[in-house]
């Protein structure tokens, strides 16, 4: 079946340090969401990147939809940054399905 | 910036009883979403909305549950007889293409007793 996964499951870091989460997905992909759950629970729509790079301020990602891979950068990690990333992916209809998420606790 | 709200942001219901979780999408937006995420696991799709009709659903999506939109505003996720697994973190979304950048509210604990 169609899968979405994440790595690492957790990561913990100093403040101050840069972070690379990856998602990989088993098949070609219309769209991928990245979005950030913080500790009260709420998703952020951190990009929408089907393919190519963005940045937004510290945070950036890339997609290599041929290859079925995206990454997210973090650099320069605050204490507001922890939570569960998740990467989204669309197969060509209408729902996301969720990878397993990456836990990033960064410690003060 | 606009935001998908949804009330109430807890619920605590007796097994068998009926409950009402309400959303209010973003209001340009045309596609709308029930998401759940049970505690601990992965955020699972359930239901998608558009022109007064559900153009998907996933298996999760069974008999007891439903959908509306009762006016211009409001979307609706009902589920009629409440079970002990459907415990869970209830998410609306939005968007303004489907499959597209989406929107979450900031979600309804729903906790069945």
């Amino acid at each position: 079946g169609i899968q979405v996964e994440q790595s690492p499951p957790d990561l913990i870091l100093q403040e101050g340090a840069n972070s690379t989460l990856r998602c990989n997905f088993s098949d070609s992909v219309n769209n991928l969401q990245w979005f950030h759950q913080n500790p009260w629970g709420q998703l952020i729509n951190l990009f929408y990147i089907p393919s190519g790079t963005k940045q937004n301020g510290r945070l950036s990602a890339t997609t290599v939809a041929t290859e079925r891979y995206s990454l997210l950068y973090i650099s320069s990690s605050q204490t507001t940054d922890s939570g569960v990333y998740f990467c989204a992916v669309n197969f060509g209809n209408e729902k996301l399905t969720f990878g397993t998420g990456t836990r990033l606790t960064i410690i003060p | 910036e606009p935001e998908v709200t949804q009330t109430p942001s807890h619920q605590v219901t007796q097994m068998g009883q009926e409950v009402i979780l309400r959303c209010v999408p973003i209001s340009n937006h045309l596609y709308f979403y029930w998401y759940r995420q049970i505690l601990g696991q992965k955020v699972e799709f359930l239901v998608s909305f558009y022109n007064n009709e559900i153009s998907e659903k996933s298996e999760i999506f069974d008999d007891q549950f439903s959908v509306e939109r009762p006016d211009g505003s409001n979307f609706t996720l009902k589920i009629r007889s409440t079970k002990l697994e459907d415990s869970a973190m209830y998410f609306c979304a939005s968007s303004e293409v489907p499959g597209e950048k989406l929107f979450f509210g900031s979600g309804t604990q729903l906790s069945v007793l």
